[in-house]
């Protein structure tokens, strides 16, 4: 299996830092990329999509690299709500989504 | 209604015991899955269910056995398992294509 590759941190950062995720993956036919927040013992949540284009939401942008195989998180003015796990996410085509081991982010005050 | 439910929201369970994990979302959307996810893991796909038939079973025992009553239910139930199977359950939805949204999970201990 193809598999996605993330630091798994924790990154431990002040509120208001910026910081930024990677995240490499080895499948270059794969078609759709995600970002995810979990919560400890909670479900993952649809954090954005990832596009080649580049998107924003807010404080958080994404981007796609396909010639170099990664994938980016960047998170602006961060926020003790922040405190997670972010997970990248492929989608190879067959509706199957193949997950990162995840990337601890703790924000303090 | 833009959410996913399951129940129960936490089972334990002997191995000789047959229980079945519930699904169920009314957001419309036409495929269904079921991940495994163990403690500082991610999760793993199980199996994939799209149009209410099987279309994806990543090599899981038969100990666990997927079924998908109509395009909004996804059951699972389970017979015989194995301490190694305690994990947290979660179950997701999709449209045919698309981001996946998970249920709150059921966390399952198997003594």
């Amino acid at each position: 299996r193809k598999e996605v590759e993330q630091d798994p941190g924790p990154f431990n950062v002040p509120e208001g830092a910026t910081v930024a995720f990677n995240c490499t993956y080895s499948n270059s036919a794969s078609q759709s990329f995600f970002w995810y927040r979990q919560d400890c013992r909670k479900e993952p949540k649809l954090l954005m999509s990832v596009y080649s284009s580049g998107n924003e939401d807010g404080r958080f942008t994404a981007q796609l690299n396909r010639a170099s195989q990664y994938i980016s998180l960047l998170i602006r003015d961060s926020k003790l709500s922040d405190s997670a796990t972010y997970l990248c996410v492929e989608d190879t085509g067959r509706r199957a989504l193949t997950f990162g081991s995840g990337t601890r982010l703790q924000v303090q005050p | 209604d833009t959410e996913v439910t399951q129940t129960p929201k936490h089972l334990v369970m002997g191995m000789t015991n047959k229980k079945s994990l519930k699904c169920e979302q009314h957001m419309g959307h036409r495929a269904m899955y079921w991940y495994k996810q163990k403690a500082k893991k991610p999760p793993e796909l199980m199996f994939v269910y799209s149009y209410e038939k099987l279309s994806i079973n990543e090599s899981v025992p038969s100990r666990f056995s997927p079924e998908c009553p109509n395009s909004s239910l996804l059951n699972l139930h389970l017979h015989a398992l194995q301490p190694e199977d305690s994990a947290l359950y979660l179950c997701a939805s999709s449209q045919a294509e698309g981001e996946q949204f998970f249920g709150p999970g059921t966390r399952l201990t198997v003594l």
